[in-house]
Order: structure tokens, then sequence, then C-alpha cells
């Protein structure tokens, strides 16, 4: 086991809505990325936190959001939820927010479905 | 153009057969190469890193080749439990952070 975790495994939710999705990172990382993976394809980057700090993002719409808190747990918020958004979200942590670009340990995800 | 792309497959191979997939990525400046693998409905599982001077995991051989902005995974003696899917990643680092770019993933199937 990753030592990642996410919560919560499962969820659905009506268009429109707001979600709050959370990760617990593996223990001595202070990095934590999220990324939507839709069926069949890879996933995508969403944005990474480090020291509670947004550090980068991807081609996603500012109602993606995020918070990372002093234990480094991380929290990804979507509003305004729309059926696209249905994917497996998936958290990655790391130990190093430096160049280094180090090995990434995945959750198990969380399976959102809205309908 | 995709910035990482990889044949989708499927490959449908017999057990014991040697498979190889490849990967090419865009974005010259990428740093560091990995292989994960992601069983069905599952969250993607570092397989192994990879190094220019290309490295070996048991029956798992990864290369890569700067140059040619390509890198490949070879298995040999493929067993059942193998059957997943294998996505490449390259690591940029743009504008002082660093993310990991996934391609869509090679699925493999192990038939006995």
């Amino acid at each position: 086991e990753t030592g990642v975790t996410q919560s919560p495994t499962h969820l659905i939710k009506t268009r429109g809505q707001q979600v709050t999705l959370r990760c617990s990172s593996q223990s001595g990382h202070n990095t934590v990325s999220w990324y939507q993976q839709a069926l069949g394809q890879g996933p995508q980057f969403i944005f990474q936190y480090y020291r509670e700090e947004e550090n980068g993002r991807g081609n996603f719409p500012p109602r993606f959001s995020g918070l990372q808190f002093p234990n480094y747990s991380s929290e990804l918020n979507v509003n305004a939820l729309e059926l696209d958004d249905s994917a497996l979200y998936l958290c990655a942590s790391s130990r190093t927010g430096g160049r280094e670009g180090p090995e990434a340990f995945f959750g198990q995800g969380t399976r959102l479905t809205v309908v | 153009r995709k910035e990482v792309e990889q044949d989708p497959g499927p490959f449908n191979v017999p057990e014991g057969a040697t498979v190889a997939f490849n990967c090419t990525y865009s974005n010259s400046a990428s740093q560091s190469f990995f292989w994960y693998r992601q069983d069905c409905r599952k969250e993607p599982k570092l397989l192994m890193s990879v190094y220019s001077s290309g490295n070996e995991d048991g029956r798992f051989t990864a290369q890569l080749n700067r140059a040619s902005q390509y890198i490949s995974l070879l298995i040999r003696d493929s067993k059942l439990s193998d059957s997943a899917t294998y996505l490449c990643v390259v690591n940029i680092y743009p504008s002082g952070t660093y993310k990991y770019i996934f391609g869509t993933g090679t699925r493999l199937k192990v038939l006995a």
C-alpha cells in the first residue's frame, strides 16, 4: 500500500452541485497533485500543491480549486458540476516540490458520477 | 500532437511471450520518465523509473532514448498477472513546478 488515502471512494452528484474530495498524503511527503481520469484515458493533471500553495495548474477551469493543509493533506473542490466531470479523481503524493521530479504515489481514487 | 503518445493496444499475447511497449514524448525539456501499471478501475502504481542507461527489474526492462524522445518497456516471460494497462509518464518542469504527463496507456492481455 502507498499510504495515500482518498475519500470518499464513490460519489454521485447532480449537475450544478458542488463536491469536495479529500486526500491524505504519504508520511514524509509534502507535495500533492490531483488528476482527473476519464474512462479509457490517461490521468490529466489538474493542479499541484506544495507547502500549502498551488504550485502549477493544468487546463482546468477555475471552478476546480484546491487546498493543502499544514499536515500536507489536501482537498479538491469542484463547483457547478457538469456531466463531463464524471471521472476517477486521483491524488498523488510525492516527497519534494523541487525540480527533481520524484516518483509519485497514488491513492485509490474517488469515482465521481454526475447525473 | 499529444505530449505523450502510446499505442492504445490491446496487445493480446500468450503466456511466456515477450512483449514491448513504446512511447514517444514531444517536450524535449522532459526530465524524468516512468512506467506505471493500472489495473481495471484501480489507481496507477509505479512499475519502474526509466533511466538513460536503461534499467532492468526482473522480467521488466525499460529504455530511454533522449535523442529520439522515445521510451520503451519490455516484458519477458509474460504472466497472466501482467494483464493491465501500462502508462508511460513523463515529468516536465515548467515555470518552477513539475508535473507528470501521462500517456493514454497501452492495454495488455496475457492469454493462457
